[in-house]
C-alpha cells in the first residue's frame, strides 16, 4: 500500500461545476499537506497547504484535511476550462524534507 | 523574480552517451531538490541538497547518476552512461522552507534516451 493514495482519473466535468478531489494517506505523522497543480509539460505548482488538520480557502479553492480519517480533499468551486490539469497532493511530516506524493488526478474541465 | 530555471528542456540522445541536465535555484533558497517523474512511477526524489552539500541521495538509482552543487546557484545531474529505461522528465525544485512541504519546481528536463 502506498503513503498516499489518488485516483488517477481522468476526472471529466462541464464548466461551472463543483469539483472536488481527494487523496488518502496511512502515516499518522504526516503534518503537512499540499496540494499541487500541474499543468502539461510544465513544473508542478503550489496551489495550497495546510498544517495539520481543518480547512483552508484561497478564492475558488478549498483544501481540507481531516487526519481522523486520514482524508485529503480539494474543492473547486466554479470550476474553469483553464483548470484542467493533474492535481497532485503531498504529505510531509513536521521537519522532515520527504514530500510523499500521491499519482495525480488528471482533471478535465468542459466548455 | 525569476523561478527555478532548467535546461535543457528537452535532450534525445542515444544509449551510452552522457547526459548533463542543469538547474539555477531561485536566489535565496537553501534547499534543492531534483525530481523524476514518469508515468508508471510518478514523481521520485532522487537527491536533496541543504546549503550545497547533499543530504540525502538514496534516491539515486544507480551509479550512473551524479549529482553536485558546487555553488549556491547551480546544480547538475549527470548520467553517464544512459539508458531508455532513464527516459522521464526530471526536475530540479528549490525551498527556503525546508520541512513545510514548499517547493518551488523548474519546467523540467525531458530527456530521451534511444
Amino acid at each position: 500500500q502506498k503513503e498516499v493514495e489518488q485516483d488517477p482519473g481522468p476526472l471529466s466535468v462541464p464548466e461551472g461545476a463543483i469539483v472536488s478531489l481527494n487523496c488518502t494517506y496511512s502515516n499518522s505523522a504526516f503534518q503537512y499537506f499540499m496540494w499541487y497543480r500541474q499543468y502539461s509539460r510544465k513544473g508542478p505548482e503550489l496551489l495550497m497547504y495546510t498544517y495539520s488538520s481543518g480547512n483552508k480557502e484561497d478564492g475558488r479553492f478549498t483544501a481540507q484535511v481531516d487526519k481522523s480519517s486520514k482524508y485529503i480533499s480539494l474543492f473547486i468551486r466554479d470550476s474553469q476550462p483553464s483548470d484542467s490539469a493533474t492535481y497532485l497532493c503531498a504529505s510531509c511530516m513536521d521537519s522532515n524534507y520527504q514530500l510523499i506524493w500521491g499519482a495525480g488526478t488528471k482533471l478535465i474541465i468542459k466548455p | 523574480d525569476a523561478g527555478v530555471i532548467q535546461s535543457p528542456r528537452h535532450e534525445v540522445t542515444e544509449m551510452g552517451q552522457e547526459v548533463t541536465l542543469r538547474c539555477k535555484p531561485i536566489s535565496g533558497h537553501n534547499s534543492l531538490f531534483w525530481y523524476r517523474q514518469t508515468m508508471m512511477r510518478g514523481l521520485e526524489l532522487l537527491i536533496y541538497f541543504n546549503n550545497n552539500v547533499p543530504i540525502d541521495d538514496s534516491g539515486m538509482p544507480e551509479d550512473r547518476f551524479s549529482a553536485k552543487m558546487p555553488n549556491a546557484s547551480f546544480s547538475t545531474l549527470k548520467i553517464q552512461p544512459s539508458e531508455p529505461r532513464d527516459s522521464a522528465v526530471y526536475f530540479c525544485a528549490s525551498t527556503a522552507r525546508e520541512g513545510t512541504g514548499e517547493l518551488f519546481f523548474g519546467e523540467g528536463s525531458r530527456l530521451t534516451v534511444l
